[in-house]
């Protein structure tokens, strides 16, 4: 069994300062992690992946997640937000043998950027 | 460019009426699958298909029909018998079922709504 939990459903910081999305993920096996995006009323994005690596991933646009497994956790997070860094973000976790159809997606942060 | 188009972008119905929505690709993936987005829930899985003339339920197929005919295309028939078809769909596809890392690629999705 897996889960994926959002610890907040909309996050608000101004241009120019950090981003700090929150994901925890709970898997029976070694988990692949994921970070999509979603601008409104667009498909998903990929943004970066774990997949047993480097616990560091970087991904495009300037963020970046760090898998703790002590704290099941998957964090993403950018130094400098940009006012075209607003939308939906998704954690998504899969077993690392598992197909794509055994994804769980997380509902969702909703990120906002002020000026 | 390779890239998944969904149509129509915006549909109506009429309760009672079935509508088909539409999922092509070109970027010669193996797998696909159909989502659906409800306001402040993840995504969840309708159906999949690993390979041609082959499908799978997933979590919510209930309401929902779909065929894999050819290796490009998925579409999706949402019935009469859906009882809630309100919702914001999204098609997806991957490299394969296994290969890879498990990476979706989506379609800029088909927003129903039953009137």
């Amino acid at each position: 069994a897996q889960s994926v939990t959002q610890l907040d459903s909309h996050v608000s910081v101004s241009e120019g300062t950090p981003v700090l999305l929150r994901c925890n993920y709970s898997s029976s096996y070694s988990p692949s992690l994921f970070w999509y995006v979603q601008h409104p009323n667009k498909g998903l994005q990929l943004l970066l992946k774990y997949t047993s690596a480097a616990t560091l991933v970087k991904g495009i646009n300037g963020f970046e997640a760090e898998f703790k497994k002590s704290e099941t956790s998957f964090h993403l997070t950018k130094p400098s937000a940009h006012m075209s860094d607003a939308a939906e973000y998704f954690c998504v976790v899969r077993p690392t043998t598992g197909t794509a159809s055994k994804l769980t997606f997380g509902t969702g942060t909703r990120l906002q950027v002020t000026l | 460019d390779g890239g998944i188009t969904q149509s129509p972008k915006y549909l109506f119905r009429k309760e009672g009426q079935n509508v088909t929505l539409s999922c092509e690709q070109n970027l010669n993936h193996d797998a696909m699958y159909w989502y659906r987005q409800d306001p402040g829930q993840g995504l969840r899985l309708i159906y999949y298909s690993q390979i041609v003339n082959d499908f799978q339920k997933g979590d919510i197929a209930e309401g929902y029909s779909v065929s894999r005919e050819k290796k490009e295309s998925f579409p999706l028939t949402v019935t009469s018998a859906q009882k809630n078809p309100t919702a914001f769909y999204l098609c997806a596809s991957s490299i394969t079922p296994r290969g890879g890392t498990g990476e979706l690629f989506f379609g800029e999705g088909s927003r129903l709504t039953v009137l």
